[in-house]
């Protein structure tokens, strides 16, 4: 079974609005993180944002957000007030609780932003 | 600066040769990651090691070596390049911690011909 199902293969937004991202995951471990990255068309994976399945609150930085919802194992990130320098693939990724234990990444959405 | 770097951007081989693809990282990392990435397919897991001459597979280790003779360095071999193995190569390396996020190396981008 996949560990992380992000079905949206690519997603349009009109500049200066918000955007969801759909992450969901798979686990039956009951202590993991989940991570987003952006990918822009250079290539390389930029770190956005962390949440730990025991944080009480969804993770903000800045425009950022994630829209944890742990009994629907959803890990959905929001982008406020897009910009286009925030055109690129999107890649939600999670780690079990296991020690040395691998990250998991999705298939990837690729986010295009409108002037 | 926190930095992972891979040897090469851009490799082209041929059909049969042994590839050796090399990342080191800066930051004394336990662990470290070879991932290939292919448009539809996202990041797969080919190797991940956590010690020093520690490996475990990962999703798709066939037709993939690696190896970890320092901390510093993780190796991924191709013992026999074919034009399957055309992708994309990501290394990345983290801490042990559960929300350390991993970084990445600029990527390798193979040709086999």
């Amino acid at each position: 079974a996949q560990k992380i199902t992000q079905t949206q293969p690519g997603m349009f937004v009109q500049e200066k609005e918000a955007v969801t991202l759909d992450c969901t995951y798979d686990t039956s471990d009951p202590s993991y993180g989940l991570f987003w990255y952006k990918q822009p068309s250079s290539g390389e994976m930029i770190f956005l944002i962390y949440q730990g399945s025991y944080d009480q609150q969804n993770a903000t930085e800045g425009r950022y957000s994630l829209n944890f919802q742990k009994a629907r194992k959803s890990a959905n990130l929001v982008i406020s007030a897009s910009q286009l320098g925030d055109s690129a693939m999107y890649f939600c990724a999670m780690r079990e609780g296991r020690i040395g234990n691998q990250f998991y990444f999705g298939t990837g959405t690729s986010l295009t932003v409108i002037p | 600066d926190v930095k992972v770097t891979q040897s090469s951007r851009y490799l082209v081989k041929r059909t049969g040769e042994k590839v050796f693809l090399e990342c080191v990282q800066d930051m004394d990392h336990e662990n470290m990651f070879w991932y290939r990435q292919d448009p539809g397919l996202g990041l797969r897991l080919i190797y991940f090691s956590y010690d020093v001459k520690m490996k475990e597979k990962g999703d798709i280790p066939e037709g993939y070596s690696v190896s970890r003779e320092k901390k510093e360095r993780f190796s991924l071999i191709l013992e026999s390049a074919s034009t399957n193995q055309t992708s994309m190569y990501l290394c990345a390396s983290r801490t042990g911690g559960m929300n350390t996020e991993a970084f990445f190396g600029q990527g390798t981008r193979l040709t086999v011909v």
